[in-house]
């Protein structure tokens, strides 16, 4: 499968721990790019990497998110301490274009469900 | 059938008809604008896109519509089948950002 890897699907935890997610991007990618989606709602940006450099964060993005890209391969998110309003899914995506405006290739995405 | 901008989540149109999804984006200065298709459970699918120096672009059954006078992008889809049936979205990138902002999509129900 050559396509935007995410795992796991699911997780569900309780409120206070932390969990964290994988993304393997589309190989030659050098952007990846993290979303978060509600229910009923489009997808809202997190944070975006070139290679292994972090390039942009959300406001959304609070001192609990972290995101890594260590080797410029994959991605991970970790979220500490998860509130119930960290319940969504977390996209991941990825892009090889150069310039500004570029088609996105996301992942199936986690399912996060905080108790 | 035809749904206006955002305030008509839901659009539902006979199997065979021809669909059009609206989107009114947020702002003048955006310079590259695409359509997504999401399916429940899955993560957006890629549709068409375009680049704001167009004004039509067209793929298979497919064909987006972009009117920068009015901040308008329409997606059309030609003899709309069951696999259609989604939730669209549109997504804009504004400059100096490297990300798309999307807006809160559309509804597809395709009626057999």
């Amino acid at each position: 499968d050559t396509g935007v890897s995410q795992n796991p699907r699911h997780k569900i935890t309780k409120r206070g721990q932390n969990v964290t997610f994988r993304c393997d991007p589309i190989s030659e990618h050098n952007r990846l790019y993290w979303y978060r989606q509600t229910l009923g709602q489009g997808p809202e940006f997190l944070t975006y990497f070139q290679n292994e450099a972090q390039l942009e964060k959300s406001r959304l993005l609070s001192d609990r998110f972290s995101a890594e890209r260590p080797k410029g391969s994959f991605s991970t998110l970790e979220i500490q301490r998860t509130e119930q309003g960290d319940s969504a899914m977390y996209l991941c995506a990825s892009s090889s274009a150069q310039g500004l405006g570029e088609k996105l290739f996301f992942g199936s995405g986690t399912q996060l469900s905080v108790l | 059938g035809e749904n206006v901008g955002l305030h008509l989540p839901t659009l539902s149109v006979q199997e065979g008809d021809n669909s059009i999804i609206n989107c009114a984006y947020s702002n003048s200065a955006s310079d590259y604008f695409i359509w997504y298709k999401q399916e429940s459970g899955k993560g957006p699918q890629f549709i068409i896109d375009i680049r704001s120096n167009m004004d039509k672009r067209q793929g298979q059954r497919v064909t987006v519509l972009l009117n920068k006078t009015v901040k308008h992008l329409s997606l059309q889809i030609a003899a709309t089948q069951p696999g259609d049936s989604a939730v669209y979205f549109c997504a804009e990138n504004i400059p100096p950002a490297r990300q798309l902002t999307f807006g809160s999509g559309t509804q597809l129900t395709v009626l057999p």
